[in-house]
């Protein structure tokens, strides 16, 4: 079965500064691998996508993800943190068991400091 | 176009009750998943309606379930509710049910059990 591992579930950048979120799956076959961000209060939005071609992936809001098979990582990055960047975010992997069904990291919470 | 749409937003119900809760999937698509998402045990899979077809389940007793009708809006039940129901659920839809399909969140339901 496939999984997925999100590394902290809390995280603290500066306003302007780097964010990196880990995300590592497990899969036996080939992963489709998604990124959603949760804000307060809200459902999940999409912020990327990984099927296949090319393995750095651009998404809305500045946010992009590379996606690394000899490390079975899809670590999401922004160059330049911003306030309104704070919220929850959710790394899926795309597993098939009958149809298709996501299956969800645990979820990262992601606050700025300004 | 419009996004999915849950109701009601919010909802307080005592033990024993049971509850439905709705999802209306954007327009043409045909795909209705639905999550359980809780502190502790973050976003679980509870099953999959396409076609008024339930195509898969997760491991939830038999006091969740779903249906969908002809028009792709979908209801799940909870019956005999326990403390432990309280969560917020999430409805995705998609247009269909392949691997790369991407799932688009409503705002959720949140139910309190008390």
């Amino acid at each position: 079965a496939q999984s997925v591992t999100q590394l902290g579930s809390h995280v603290s950048v500066s306003e302007g500064a780097l964010v990196l979120l880990r995300c590592n799956y497990s899969s036996s076959v080939p992963p489709y691998l998604f990124w959603y961000v949760q804000y307060p209060n809200q459902g999940l939005q999409l912020l990327l996508k990984y099927t296949t071609g090319a393995t750095l992936v651009k998404g809305i809001n500045g946010f992009e993800a590379e996606f690394k098979k000899s490390e079975t990582s899809f670590h999401l990055t922004k160059p330049s943190a911003h306030m309104s960047d704070a919220a929850e975010y959710f790394c899926a992997v795309s597993e098939r068991s009958g149809t298709y069904k996501y299956i969800f990291g645990t979820g990262t919470r992601l606050k700025v400091l300004a | 176009k419009a996004g999915v749409t849950q109701t009601p937003r919010y909802l307080i119900k005592t033990r024993g009750q049971q509850v439905t809760l709705s999802c209306s999937p954007i327009s043409g698509h045909r795909s209705v998943s639905w999550y359980q998402q809780t502190p502790g045990q973050g976003l679980q899979f509870l099953f999959e309606y396409f076609s008024e077809t339930q195509r898969n389940k997760g491991n939830f007793p038999g006091r969740f379930s779903g249906r969908q009708f002809s028009n792709s809006r979908s209801e799940m039940n909870v019956s005999t509710l326990e403390l432990g129901d309280s969560a917020l659920y999430l409805c995705a839809s998609s247009l269909e049910t392949g691997r790369t399909d991407t799932q688009y969140f409503g705002p959720g339901t949140r139910l309190t059990v008390l």
